[in-house]
């Protein structure tokens, strides 16, 4: 069964960076790409970039370009998205999505399998 | 930026009954959009994907149709478990989403 495990919720103080994790498990990790996505509260999702967990390439929303960095480890599954500079806008819950593919082609702007969401709070 | 404008914010109705949701976009976005459900607490399920193909397990209740700027999609009959926030979602310039409309038991 496809699943992505997130890691626990965070605090941050502002100024400071975070690190978010998301574990792949029964599929091919290095065969698909992988997003990610935050949602702050009562906010419309929010596309933050994405990385070919194949080759590690990346791609930032322009919005975050320079504060987020995103990487993968392809001996443990795992992806990884780091904020940094962190302001109290940036509170919300960060997803993790894979790109969705079919069995004959992948359509790598859209995502259908999601992790559980990660809380990040920044507050002095 | 292109800007995902989903309407009504709220649509109120019954099990079985038909549900059209809309979604316009600033400028076209051709047919790359896709269409989410999200639950409370939950994270989006992708239903719809290139503006009317279904995604893998999606009920066939689920339709979306449209191009260029303007789309919807249609719940032809309401299920109790369909009563949920829903996204549109555009990749043909960068990915933004709309601001959701919430489909509540009426």
């Amino acid at each position: 069964q496809v699943h992505l495990l997130q890691s626990g919720a965070e605090v941050r103080k502002p100024g400071a960076s975070v690190k978010v994790s998301c574990k792949a498990s029964g599929y091919s990790f290095s065969n698909y790409a992988m997003h990610w996505v935050r949602q702050a509260p009562g906010q419309r999702l929010e596309w933050m970039g994405w990385i070919n967990a194949g080759n590690g390439n990346t791609k930032y929303s322009q919005k975050f370009q320079g504060r987020v960095t995103i990487t993968r480890d392809t001996s443990v599954s795992t992806a990884y998205m780091e904020l940094s500079s962190l302001r109290s806008e940036d509170t919300a819950v960060y997803f993790c999505a894979r790109a969705y593919c079919t069995s004959t082609s992948c359509y790598y702007y859209y995502m259908d399998v999601w992790g559980k969401g990660t809380t990040v709070i920044v507050s002095s | 930026e292109i800007v995902l404008t989903q309407s009504p914010a709220t649509l109120s109705l019954s099990p079985g009954e038909r549900a059209t949701l809309s979604c316009r976009a600033s400028q076209s976005v051709s047919s790359y959009l896709a269409w989410y459900q999200q639950k409370p607490g939950q994270a989006p399920r992708l239903l719809i994907y290139d503006a009317s193909n279904r995604a893998t397990g999606i009920p066939a209740r689920f339709s979306g149709s449209g191009s260029g700027t303007d789309f919807t999609l249609t719940i032809s009959s309401l299920e109790p478990e369909d009563f949920a926030v829903y996204y549109c979602q555009q990749r043909n310039d960068w990915i933004t989403f709309g601001q959701g409309t919430r489909l509540e038991i009426k």
